[in-house]
C-alpha cells in the first residue's frame, strides 16, 4: 500500500509569485484534502477534491486553487503569494464519508519571502 | 460555528502519566480525533471516538462526553519519543470528511 506523497518537500518564493503543490494520495482512497497549517497552529482545511470536482472549501480566497485528476492525485495552485502564505501545506487522502481517518502527506513547506 | 480549546503547551516526566484535555463545540457530532505531529512532519492519526467512553490502544487511551463537549488523551509510560503536538479534531461542517482542528498541545517529555 502506497502512502500519501507530496512535493516539493521545500520551496521558496516571492511575493506576487504563483506556486503549483502536488499531491499523490493513497491507494485506493478517492478524496483528496489540502491543509495549511502556519507555525504553532493546527492544520487549517483549504478546500476538498472528490471525483474531480470541488467538494467543500474552507474559508480561503480564490486566489488559491485546485485540481484531482483521474487517478485522484491532486494540485494545490495559489496566485499572487503574500508573505501570510508562508506555512506546511498538508495534503490527506480518504474515502468521502464522515468518520473515516485522514491519511496524511509529509507536506510542503513555503516560504514566501 | 465550530470551536476546539487545548491547553498549548504541557511538560511531563519520562515513565509518568500525562492527560491532554479538548473540550469542543460543534453542530451534528460525528465523531472526534486525535493525531499526533512530530515536529517539521505530518500528523498521524491516534484515535476516534464517536461513542461516550474510554477506547484504549497500548499506551494511548482516548476519552469522550459528548453531553460534556469534552475529551481527553492519556498517555501512559512516557517515552522521550512522544514529545510531539497532538491535535484534536472534529469532522468539519463544510464538506465531507474534513476535520476541524484545534491549534494543538505541544507535549515535552523530560529525563
Amino acid at each position: 500500500e502506497t502512502g500519501v506523497t507530496q512535493s516539493p518537500t521545500h520551496l521558496i518564493k516571492t511575493r506576487g509569485q504563483q506556486v503549483t503543490l502536488r499531491c499523490s494520495s493513497q491507494s485506493g482512497h478517492n478524496t483528496v484534502s489540502w491543509y495549511q497549517q502556519a507555525l504553532g497552529q493546527g492544520p487549517q482545511f483549504i478546500f476538498q477534491y472528490y471525483r474531480e470536482e470541488e467538494n467543500g472549501r474552507g474559508n480561503f480566497p480564490p486566489r488559491f486553487s485546485g485540481l484531482q485528476f483521474p487517478n485522484y492525485s491532486s494540485e494545490l495552485n495559489v496566485n499572487a503569494l503574500e508573505l501570510d502564505d508562508s506555512a506546511l501545506y498538508l495534503c490527506a487522502s480518504s474515502f468521502p464519508t464522515g468518520g473515516t481517518e485522514q491519511y496524511f502527506g509529509p507536506g510542503t513547506r513555503l516560504t514566501v519571502t | 460555528g465550530q470551536n476546539i480549546d487545548q491547553p498549548t503547551e504541557m511538560t511531563a516526566t519520562e515513565g509518568a502519566i500525562v492527560q491532554i484535555n479538548c473540550t469542543y463545540q460543534t453542530s451534528g457530532f460525528n465523531g472526534l480525533f486525535w493525531y499526533q505531529q512530530h515536529a517539521g512532519e505530518a500528523p498521524t492519526f491516534l484515535s476516534y471516538n464517536v461513542l461516550d467512553g474510554l477506547e484504549e490502544k497500548g499506551r494511548f487511551s482516548s476519552f469522550l462526553s459528548r453531553s460534556k463537549g469534552y475529551s481527553y488523551l492519556l498517555l501512559k509510560e512516557l517515552q522521550m519519543k512522544d514529545s510531539a503536538s497532538y491535535l484534536c479534531a472534529v469532522p468539519d461542517q463544510t464538506g465531507a470528511n474534513n476535520l476541524f482542528f484545534g491549534t494543538g498541545t505541544r507535549l515535552t517529555v523530560i529525563p
